[in-house]
C-alpha cells in the first residue's frame, strides 16, 4: 500500500461547481499535512496546510480525519484558474524529516 | 526576491557521464531536499538535509549523492547517470519539514 494515496482523476467539472478530493495516508504517526498545487510542468506551490480542527481559506476548505487517516480538500465555486494538479503531502511523524507526496489529483474546470 | 534556483533547467546527457545539478536558496532555510517527479509516481524524495553537513536519504536515494557544505547550496550529484534517472527534478527548501516548502523551477534531465 502506498504511504499517501490519491485518486489521479481527472475530475472534469463546470465552472461554479463544488469539488472535493480525498487523500489517504498509511502512517498513523504522521504529524503534518498539506495541500500543494502544481500547474503543468511547473513547480508545486503550497495551497494550504491542514490543521486538526480543519481550516478554510476563501473558497478552499481542508479537513483532517485522524481516525480514518485521510485528509480532504473542498473547492467551492470552481474557477477556470483552479485547473491544476493537487498534491497531498504528509510529514511522517517524529524522528522522520522526510516528506511523502501523493501522486496528485488532476482537476479540469470547464467553461 | 526570495527564491530557490536550480541549474541547469534542461540537460541531455549520456549514460555514465557524471553530472551535478545545483540548487541555491536565499531564504536562510535550514531544510533542503531533492525530489524527482515521474508520470504516475508523483514526487519522490531523493535526499534531504536538515542543516549544513547533515544529510539523509529519502525514498529513492540510489544512484544519487548530495552535499551540504554551505547553508544556501544543496547540489545533486549523479556519478554515473543511467536512463532510468531520466526525470524532472525539483529542489526545495523550508525552515523545517513542517513548514511550507519552496520549490525551484525544476530541472528536466534526459539520459540517453
Amino acid at each position: 500500500r502506498k504511504e499517501v494515496e490519491q485518486d489521479p482523476g481527472p475530475f472534469n467539472v463546470p465552472e461554479g461547481a463544488t469539488v472535493a478530493f480525498n487523500c489517504t495516508y498509511s502512517n498513523s504517526a504522521s504529524q503534518s499535512f498539506f495541500w500543494y498545487r502544481q500547474d503543468c510542468r511547473k513547480e508545486p506551490k503550497l495551497l494550504m496546510s491542514v490543521y486538526s480542527s480543519g481550516n478554510e481559506d476563501g473558497r478552499f476548505t481542508a479537513q483532517l480525519n485522524r481516525a480514518s487517516q485521510y485528509i480532504s480538500l473542498l473547492i467551492r465555486d470552481s474557477k477556470l484558474s483552479d485547473s491544476a494538479t493537487y498534491l497531498c503531502v504528509v510529514n511522517n511523524g517524529p524522528g522522520r524529516r522526510a516528506l511523502t507526496f501523493g501522486s496528485g489529483t488532476r482537476l479540469q474546470v470547464q467553461p | 526576491e526570495a527564491q530557490v534556483t536550480q541549474n541547469p533547467r534542461y540537460l541531455i546527457t549520456v549514460t555514465g557521464k557524471k553530472l551535478t545539478v545545483t540548487c541555491s536558496q536565499n531564504m536562510n532555510h535550514e531544510y533542503m531536499s531533492w525530489y524527482r517527479q515521474d508520470p504516475g509516481l508523483g514526487l519522490r524524495q531523493i535526499y534531504y538535509s536538515m542543516n549544513v553537513e547533515v544529510t539523509d536519504k529519502g525514498d529513492v536515494p540510489e544512484g544519487y549523492k548530495v552535499s551540504r557544505k554551505e547553508k544556501r547550496n544543496f547540489p545533486l550529484i549523479l556519478e554515473s547517470p543511467s536512463p532510468n534517472q531520466t526525470s524532472l527534478y525539483f529542489c526545495a527548501s523550508s525552515l523545517n519539514p513542517s513548514y511550507e516548502q519552496y520549490f525551484g523551477p525544476g530541472t528536466r534531465l534526459t539520459v540517453t
